[in-house]
C-alpha cells in the first residue's frame, strides 16, 4: 500500500525552463510534507517542506505547492540548472506520537539538459 | 563538518551469509533511522530509534532482520540469514525530535549497497 505516491519515474527539462515534479497522498492524516533530492552514491538530502496549514512555500528557485482537497502537492524548480539533475523524492509525515517518522515516494528522476 | 557515516559502503555476499551494516549518527542526535531504497518501493523505513530505544520496526522483516543501538554513537543492521532479494541500498539517518509545528531534517548518510549472490 504505496501511500505516498509519484507516478513519473523520469522527467527531462530544457536548462532555464520550469520543472515540475508531482506527488500524491492517500493518507489525510499527514500533516507536514517535504522534499529530498538525491544525487548518484549519496544520501537523500533536505532541500524544502510545507506544513499542511500553508499551501504555499518558498525558498530561492524551489516553490512547493499543497493541496489539501486533492491530497497533492508539486516542487517547481524554476529556473533549472544542469546540477539540479537528480532524483526527487516526496516525503509526508503524520506529527504526534510518530511526527519523525516519514513516508516517501518512489522517487523522479530529473535530467535538466544544457 | 558533522555527518552520519556509513560502513561498508559496498558489501557483495552469497545467499545464506550473515551481513552487518553499521552507521554512526551526528554526534548529539538522538534519532536515528535504518531506510531500504529499491527501484519498486523507494524509500522504506525499516526501523527506528529514539535515545537508543526502538520506537518502531514494523517495516523490518523479523525472521531475518534485526536492529541495535549498541551505544549513541553506533547503531547496527543485520541480516541473518541473507537472500537476493535483500539487494538494495541500506540508508541510515539521524536527527533531533520534532517540534510542535515544525519538522527537524533527517541527515542521511551516503548508504551500503547490498548485493546478495
Amino acid at each position: 500500500d504505496q501511500q505516498v505516491k509519484q507516478n513519473s519515474p523520469s522527467l527531462s527539462v530544457q536548462e532555464g525552463r520550469i520543472s515540475i515534479l508531482n506527488c500524491d497522498y492517500t493518507n489525510s492524516m499527514f500533516d507536514y510534507f517535504l522534499w529530498y533530492k538525491k544525487y548518484p552514491a549519496e544520501g537523500p538530502t533536505f532541500l524544502i517542506s510545507i506544513s499542511s496549514i500553508k499551501d504555499k512555500n518558498e525558498d530561492g528557485r524551489f516553490t512547493v505547492f499543497l493541496n489539501k482537497s486533492a491530497k497533492h502537492l508539486s516542487l517547481h524548480i524554476v529556473p533549472s540548472q544542469p546540477g539540479d539533475s537528480a532524483v526527487y523524492f516526496c516525503a509526508a509525515s503524520r506529527r504526534g506520537s510518530s511526527g519523525d517518522k516519514l513516508t516517501f515516494g518512489t522517487g523522479t528522476r530529473l535530467a535538466v539538459r544544457p | 563538518d558533522a555527518r552520519v557515516t556509513q560502513t561498508p559502503r559496498h558489501k557483495v555476499t552469497e545467499m545464506g551469509q550473515e551481513v552487518t551494516m553499521r552507521c554512526q549518527p551526528i554526534l548529539g542526535h538522538n534519532t536515528v533511522f535504518w531506510y531500504r531504497q529499491t527501484m519498486m518501493q523507494g524509500l522504506e523505513l525499516l526501523a527506528y530509534f529514539r535515545n537508543r530505544a526502538p520506537l518502531d520496526d514494523s517495516g523490518m522483516p523479523k525472521d531475518r532482520f534485526s536492529a541495535e543501538m549498541p551505544d549513541a554513537t553506533l547503531a547496527t543492521l543485520k541480516i541473518q540469514p541473507s537472500e537476493p532479494r535483500d539487494s538494495a541500498v541500506y540508508f541510515c539517518a539521524s536527527g533531533l525530535p520534532p517540534l510542535a509545528w515544525t519538522y527537524n531534517e533527517q541527515f542521511f548518510g551516503p548508504g551500503t549497497r547490498l548485493t546478495v549472490l
